[in-house]
């Protein structure tokens, strides 16, 4: 079974404090996405990334970077957190080659105070 | 921008009946959609898939409709459990959008014993 984890279910940061949310996962997936969630919005898409070291922009790329070193890795950073970006915050994985669902994590729900 | 929607945001059923949520789309060229579950504080998860060049797909209890002409999804849950009780969505995507799935806000399925 495919399997994305994430490295914390629930987070409270401070505002100004910076963020890292970790995603993993272990089907050599080449592409990686992150994407926040919030009740009426749906799931938007904030950074994606088809490699290594390759990232794009999403919909939503305001106030946030990502890192990708690895393969299995994708980090979403908060630079400098916001109440506004208080939310759950949702990875997923998905092969490069024919077209395939995106396979997703358990989510974590941030909270900035 | 393109977008898929959903009609209803809240669905109840009666156990043992039979659940249908629908789902609209506007971009044309979408060829692959993908509908996913989501229980109260997880992550999306995979249900059932299909691709344009098919108008039915059958899974364990459910099956999905595409009608292209009128872009119309949409997920048929029979005999209805209370384990079914979640927020459905629906996803789209095209061959000119990469791995990315745009999503629609969901519709929560209520499950009456």
């Amino acid at each position: 079974d495919v399997k994305v984890t994430q490295s914390s279910r629930y987070l409270v940061k401070r505002t100004g404090e910076k963020v890292f949310l970790e995603c993993v996962q272990d089907m050599d997936h080449e592409n990686m996405f992150w994407y926040r969630q919030d009740p009426g919005l749906g799931l938007r898409l904030i950074y994606f990334s088809y490699d290594v070291k390759m990232k794009e922009k999403g919909d939503i790329p305001e106030g946030y970077s990502v890192s990708r070193e690895k393969k299995e890795r994708f980090s979403l950073i908060l630079e400098s957190a916001s109440t506004n970006q208080t939310s759950m915050y949702l990875c997923a994985s998905t092969s490069a080659g024919e077209r395939d669902t995106q396979y997703f994590g358990p989510g974590t729900r941030l909270t900035v105070l | 921008g393109e977008s898929v929607g959903l009609h209803l945001p809240t669905l109840s059923v009666q156990e043992g009946d039979n659940s249908i949520i629908n789902c609209a789309y506007s971009n044309s060229a979408s060829d692959y959609f993908i509908w996913y579950k989501q229980e109260s504080g997880k992550g999306p998860q995979f249900i059932i898939d299909i691709r344009s060049n098919m108008d039915k797909r059958q899974g364990q209890r459910v099956t999905v409709l595409l009608n292209k002409t009128v872009k119309h999804l949409s997920l048929q849950i029979a005999a209805t459990q209370p384990g079914d009780s979640a927020v459905y969505f629906c996803a789209e995507n095209w061959a000119g959008g990469g791995n990315k799935l745009t999503f629609g806000t969901g519709t929560q399925l209520k499950v009456e014993l």
